[in-house]
Formats: C-alpha cells, sequence, structure tokens
C-alpha cells in the first residue's frame, strides 16, 4: 500500500496568512494526487485534483503544486472559511490512500 | 443537482451485522465507480471499499477484507455496504462517495461528490 505522510499535523495561522501544506507518498505516484477540505461534522470537499487542477467553484486562493512523491497545497490569503482539516489521497492504486490530515486554526 | 444519501448506520454489538445504502440521484449512476470511506471519531479519513461503474469490480482496504462488501444496484441508483463480523474499531461515519470515471483504475481518479454520512457504532 502506498503510504500518504502530510505535514504539519496542525498549524496555526491568522487570516491573510499565506499557508503551506506538504504531502509525500512512498513512492513515485505521478500527479495522482488529490487534496480535500473537511470542516467539522461534514462531508470532505475535494479542493485539487490531479495535484494541481483546480476543482469547479472552488476559490483560486487554493493551489497545488508537485509531483512524483512530493506535493504542496498553497492558501494564498487565508479566509475565516478556511480553517479547516485538509487531506490528501493518493490514486494511482487501491487502496486510495489518504494523508493523516492537517488540521488549520486560527492564531 | 447530484445527491447522495447514505442510510442504515446504528449501534450494533461486536460480531454483528449491517448493510448501509446510499441512494444517488442527479447523475447517471452506472456510468461512475462509487467508494466507501469511512472515519472513526476524531480521526483521519480511510478509503475502505470500491466498486467499478457495472460492478465488475470491486476493491477493498486490508481492514475490512473478508468482513466487508461492496455492490450495487444500478437499476435501483443504489450503493450498498454489507458489514459483517463487526469489531469496535469499525465504529466511525460511513460516507460514500462518487468517483469522476467509470473505474478505479490508475489515473487522475478523485471523489467529486460525498454523501452526509451515517454513522455506525459497534460496542456491547
Amino acid at each position: 500500500d502506498i503510504q500518504m505522510t502530510q505535514s504539519p499535523s496542525s498549524l496555526s495561522a491568522s487570516v491573510g496568512d499565506r499557508v503551506t501544506i506538504t504531502c509525500r507518498a512512498s513512492q513515485s505516484i505521478s500527479n495522482f494526487l488529490n487534496w480535500y477540505q473537511q470542516k467539522p461534522g461534514k462531508a470532505p470537499k475535494l479542493l485539487i485534483y490531479g495535484a494541481s487542477s483546480l476543482q469547479s467553484g472552488v476559490p483560486s486562493r487554493f493551489s497545488g503544486s508537485g509531483s512524483r512523491a512530493d506535493f504542496t497545497l498553497t492558501i494564498n490569503s487565508l479566509q475565516p472559511e478556511d480553517f479547516a482539516t485538509y487531506y490528501c489521497q493518493q490514486s494511482y492504486s487501491t487502496p486510495r490512500t489518504f494523508g493523516q490530515g492537517t488540521k488549520v486554526e486560527i492564531k | 443537482e447530484v445527491q447522495l444519501v447514505e442510510s442504515g448506520g446504528g449501534l450494533v454489538q461486536p460480531g454483528g451485522s449491517l448493510r448501509l445504502s446510499c441512494t444517488a440521484s442527479g447523475f447517471t449512476f452506472r456510468s461512475y465507480a462509487m467508494s466507501w470511506v469511512r472515519q472513526a471519531p476524531g480521526k483521519g479519513l480511510e478509503w475502505v471499499l470500491g466498486i467499478s461503474g457495472t460492478g465488475g469490480n470491486t476493491y477493498n482496504a486490508d481492514s475490512v477484507k473478508g468482513r466487508f462488501i461492496i455492490s450495487r444496484d444500478n437499476s435501483k441508483d443504489t450503493l450498498y455496504l454489507q458489514m459483517d463480523s463487526l469489531r469496535a474499531e469499525d465504529t466511525a461515519i460511513y460516507y460514500c462517495a462518487k468517483d469522476n470515471g467509470p473505474t478505479m483504475v490508475r489515473g487522475i481518479a478523485y471523489f467529486d461528490f460525498w454523501g452526509q454520512g451515517t454513522p455506525v457504532t459497534v460496542s456491547s
């Protein structure tokens, strides 16, 4: 199974900050990497697919980059509604493993 | 509008069984692979099973192998999860999720729609 490791596990940031979350795969997964946002008590929401493609309706302050085994989710100018937990997930093979999550909290 | 509505969750004793359903609407159900993803209390997301659009191919995580079965009835636009030999560690919110394509082969594949989840508690 492919292991996905996110860092950090949590972070504190202020509104307007630029936030970067990294995700590392245990092997090369090409660009088969997705990012999801989850708020408490809610289902996850797709943000980025194929490592860098923005899902329809997602604000442009979210961006993704990377390939092979190292990936990054960047949130430019953090907004109050962005405080949530973020997960990466690979689609290179089944099981479709997720990272452990990164909780973005208000500083 | 795409909608996924899970049902069937509840409290069950260890060793017991439960069947979850996910009723889909707003898209051509048979054209898309589907998955079950669970989340234990206070924990992260865990993909557990997937099924191709035709139902001809299924995939599972080792944690549920031999105990859980995924199936679908494309005539009813419904996805199922049969859970047997339940354990305390199966306690979680169970989400159904729609894939962006008909299969689960390697590629740019993602879960573009999710249900609201149904809770399963395994306890005596």
